[in-house]
């Protein structure tokens, strides 16, 4: 059965660090891995969708890099700001009739 | 740019009671699903819909029955409510099974059992 990890629970940091969120799952057999953003009280927002045969992909201060051999995939945000606090989410679809298996999410808190 | 919308918003109900949660999208998507979310235990997919016609269990079933009405409108219902099903109820929707669209969610509905 798949399982997505994400380390660590929450996370604290100064305004302007770049920073690396850490997901990792169990069976490398995906069909693309997707990262949300949730904030306190609302759904969650796509944000970047890798498929299985890219390694990464970018939307403005964001990348998202995928190791599907390591079963890992990592979301950077450079020059982090208040305004990126919230909890990150990571999901993977596997091949196969299956829906989204998703992580607990980090909760990011930027420090103005 | 409505996307997947949910109502109600909010909801207060008794034990024993019943209700209906209503979710519609407007994305053509023919994949769409309910998942609850609870402190502590992340997002659990309750059931899903792979295409108009289908549904299917997800990881936490019991006491919950699905209707997918047509293509755009999914609903949920509690047909006797427990205050174990006190939580944030959100509904998603997906081009489809093997699609490499994103998953869209809307912005839930926070349901109160008392």
């Amino acid at each position: 059965k798949q399982e997505v990890t994400q380390i660590p629970a929450a996370l604290s940091v100064p305004e302007g660090e770049n920073l690396v969120l850490n997901c990792s799952f169990t069976d490398s057999a995906i069909y693309n891995l997707q990262w949300f953003r949730q904030d306190p009280g609302k759904g969650l927002t796509s944000l970047l969708l890798i498929q299985s045969s890219q390694r990464e992909q970018t939307s403005g201060r964001l990348n998202a890099s995928l190791d599907k051999s390591s079963g890992r995939s990592t979301l950077y945000i450079a020059a982090s700001q208040p305004g990126d606090s919230a909890t990150y989410l990571c999901a993977v679809k596997e091949a196969g009739n299956t829906p989204l298996v998703f992580g607990k999410g980090t909760r990011l808190s930027v420090i103005a | 740019n409505a996307g997947v919308t949910q109502t109600p918003k909010f909801q207060v109900l008794k034990t024993g009671q019943s209700m209906t949660l209503q979710c519609a999208q407007d994305m053509n998507h023919n994949s769409m699903y309910w998942y609850r979310q609870d402190p502590g235990m992340g997002l659990r997919l309750i059931y899903y819909s792979a295409s108009e016609g289908t549904t299917d269990k997800g990881e936490v079933p019991n006491g919950y029955n699905v209707s997918r009405l047509n293509k755009r409108e999914f609903s949920l219902r509690l047909e006797s409510a427990a205050p174990s099903q006190t939580s944030v109820y959100f509904c998603a929707s997906r081009g489809g099974f093997f699609s490499n669209q994103p998953q869209h969610f809307g912005d839930g509905t926070r349901l109160s059992i008392l």
